[in-house]
């Protein structure tokens, strides 16, 4: 079956312009997950919805980053006014339940370049 | 200091090797821990989860140490194929997940 997909997979944004990135994950799966992976480091936690309610969304860094999934599947990610800092690979993952030990299934990501 | 701290690396190994990857955490809190595998320019993979009473799968081996707050994966007779990215994932709680910086482990032939 299809994995989580992930668009656009490359976005080249001058600063200061908003973006928006996709993510439909795995059918029927109810946590949905997106995180910030800087070069050389690995991913780092922005929020996490089951369903659609957006559980935690502690991690997002400001609030130029706006996260949703009103039907309680595809997701966007909206990152406002674009700095350099958000050049970045943004991974979105779901899971099954969401339940502790519950694998989280990744996409490919979004590659961001603020220029 | 981060919260999931990984052996720096890169390992550089032959094929066969036996390799050992560390992990500390520091909220004693953490309820399930995972190695996941992250080949370059890929999204990550669910290797294999880590349970207290440790467990293996085929060549790898993860235990974990609640005591000293410490995770670890053995790889044995190392493959080529083997060359990644390995990601210690400690979950604090259903949906709150925190990923390690990485191990790069490179087998050489």
């Amino acid at each position: 079956g299809a994995g989580v997909s992930q668009s656009p997979r490359y976005k080249v944004a001058k600063r200061g312009q908003d973006v928006a990135l996709r993510c439909d994950p795995i059918s029927g799966h109810v946590s949905l997950f997106w995180y910030q992976q800087a070069l050389g480091q690995g991913p780092e936690f922005l929020t996490y919805f089951q369903n659609e309610a957006q559980l935690d969304k502690s991690g997002l860094p400001s609030d130029r980053f706006f996260a949703e999934r009103p039907e309680g599947s595809v997701s966007t990610l909206k990152i406002q006014r674009t700095q350099q800092e958000d050049s970045a690979v943004y991974l979105c993952a779901s899971s099954l339940s969401g339940g502790t030990q519950d694998t989280q299934y990744f996409g490919p990501g979004t590659r961001l370049t603020v220029l | 200091r981060k919260e999931v701290e990984q052996d720096p690396g890169p390992f550089n190994v032959p094929e066969g090797a036996t390799v050992a990857f560390n992990c500390t955490y520091s909220n004693s809190a953490s309820q399930s821990f995972f190695w996941y595998r992250q080949d370059c320019r890929k999204e990550p993979k669910l290797l294999m989860s880590v349970y207290s009473s440790g467990n293996e799968d085929g060549r790898f081996t993860a235990q974990l140490n609640r005591a000293s707050q410490y995770i670890s994966l053995l790889i044995r007779d190392s493959k080529l194929s083997d060359s990644a990215t390995y990601l210690c994932v400690v979950e604090e709680n259903a949906g709150k997940s925190t990923f390690g910086d990485g191990t790069t482990l490179t087998v050489k032939p």
